[in-house]
């Protein structure tokens, strides 16, 4: 499979604090994006950084990207309750059409 | 701003049942993805399409077919509900190749 992964599954913070999720992938990508779910719901994309892009900032939202690590971060900034969710990576692959998701990081923030 | 309609929120199925899964764009976009979510397991790739008529293997076909015979519609079909396709549901159309899914709500399918 070329699912990537996605660290740590679970992630509990209090609020006003920083958030920090991982993904890693298997093969080079045309670009990679982070998507949002509330509960219950369907994914809402957040942000798209392309294979030759480092970094991108989107409001409290920063993501890297490291094609030598194969690998990118999402970190969410001063975060609330309302961050609340489930947060996936997924990757479009060099040369391919499909998106493909890792498994999510599931935040809970405590108010 | 794009709307992607899944007919269904939740629906309960019997073991052997031929059950449709719709799904509905209205920004006219190429290409549609359906996906199934289960616990620890994240997304995963049904089928495809990128033009009516055509369609793609995902990582997880098997059990599955689908249909588009119009561009804003894509129907997943399960031809023999199995227990083991009790699942989340997840539609999702695109404009081009590579570009940020629009997900509808997903449909929660039992099979019992």
């Amino acid at each position: 499979s070329q699912q990537g992964e996605e660290d740590p599954q679970a992630l509990s913070i209090q609020e006003g604090e920083n958030a920090t999720m991982n993904c890693s992938y298997k093969t080079s990508i045309n670009n990679l994006q982070w998507y949002r779910q509330n509960s219950g719901r369907g994914l809402v994309h957040l942000i798209l950084i392309r294979s030759n892009e480092r970094e991108k900032h989107s409001g409290r939202l920063r993501v890297t990207l490291d094609t030598s690590k194969k690998s990118s971060s999402l970190l969410i900034t001063a975060s609330r309750a309302a961050d609340t969710a489930s947060y996936f990576c997924a990757t479009v692959y060099t040369g391919g059409f499909k998106t493909i998701f890792g498994a999510g990081t599931r935040l809970f923030v405590k108010a | 701003d794009v709307k992607v309609t899944q007919s269904s929120r939740y629906l309960v199925k019997r073991t052997g049942e031929k059950v449709f899964l719709e799904c509905v764009q209205d920004m006219d976009h190429e290409n549609m993805f359906w996906y199934r979510q289960d616990p620890g397991l994240g997304l995963r790739l049904i089928y495809f399409s990128y033009d009516v008529k055509m369609k793609e293997k995902g990582d997880i076909p098997e059990g599955y077919s689908v249909s588009r015979e119009k561009k804003e519609r894509f129907s997943l079909i399960l031809e023999s509900a199995s227990t083991n396709q009790t699942s989340m549901y997840l539609c999702a159309s695109s404009p081009t190749g590579g570009s940020p899914l629009h997900f509808g709500n997903g449909t929660r399918l039992t099979v019992t």
